[in-house]
């Protein structure tokens, strides 16, 4: 058990449709980072937010967006689904920002867009 | 660009063999380099991360892997495996600076038969 969690475990929607992922990192780390794992692209860094703002931005889509809140757990937003957002979708922590430093990872939630 | 290649795709071994992954980036420079492992349904659990200093490093569950900067690799190794070794393995680089995205391989499948 890594300490990240993620909600729901599983999410099953229609194209066109808006879902919310949700993250709590590990107790104390400030970074949250989100990535996407599909068949065809595999894992894929998303987005990084430290102590709420908004660090780093990898392969994101405009559809989608992030936010981290004063608590520091983040939220994943996804909308205007289409059938190639389907995927796993990873959260991951660290305690800082600095190059190299661990990042774990939670379990993923599973998106399927039917 | 930066790139990190996962040469097998799938790889079989028997348990009680040896094991060797292998993983090659282009970088810049020397990045910062992980192994992960992801079990089904789970999420990526960190095996090892090279930052510098001796080439050879040795992480959990039994594993190792060797930098050889000649030949940007980074391959990981484990003298006897055991059943609960079947997983997806990953490499990763990561740049070092605080622009923290981690690049990953495409993934190594592990079977392991009895």
């Amino acid at each position: 058990d890594s300490g990240v969690t993620q909600t729901p475990k599983h999410l099953i929607t229609a194209t066109g449709q808006r879902v919310t992922l949700r993250c709590s990192p590990r107790s104390g780390d400030l970074s949250v980072y989100w990535y996407q794992q599909s068949l065809d692209q595999g894992l894929q860094f998303l987005i990084q937010y430290y102590n709420g703002e908004e660090r780093a931005k990898g392969n994101i889509l405009e559809r989608f967006s992030a936010q981290q809140f004063p608590d520091l757990h983040s939220e994943l937003n996804l909308s205007s689904l289409e059938l190639g957002d389907s995927a796993l979708y990873f959260c991951a922590s660290s305690a800082g920002t600095g190059g190299g430093e661990t990042q774990y990872f939670g379990p993923g939630t599973r998106l399927l867009v039917l | 660009a930066q790139s990190v290649t996962q040469p097998d795709i799938h790889i079989t071994v028997s348990e009680g063999a040896s094991l060797e992954l292998r993983c090659n980036y282009s970088y810049g420079a020397t990045p910062y380099l992980f192994w992960y492992v992801q079990s089904p349904g789970q999420g990526l659990q960190l095996l090892l991360k090279y930052f510098s200093g001796d080439t050879l490093v040795q992480g959990i569950k039994g594993f190792e892997a060797e930098f050889k900067r000649s030949q940007s690799s980074f391959n990981l190794r484990k003298p006897s495996v055991h059943w609960s070794d079947a997983a997806e393995y990953f490499c990763a680089v990561g740049p070092r600076s605080n622009d923290y995205k981690l690049s990953f391989g495409a993934g190594t499948t592990v079977t392991v038969r009895a």
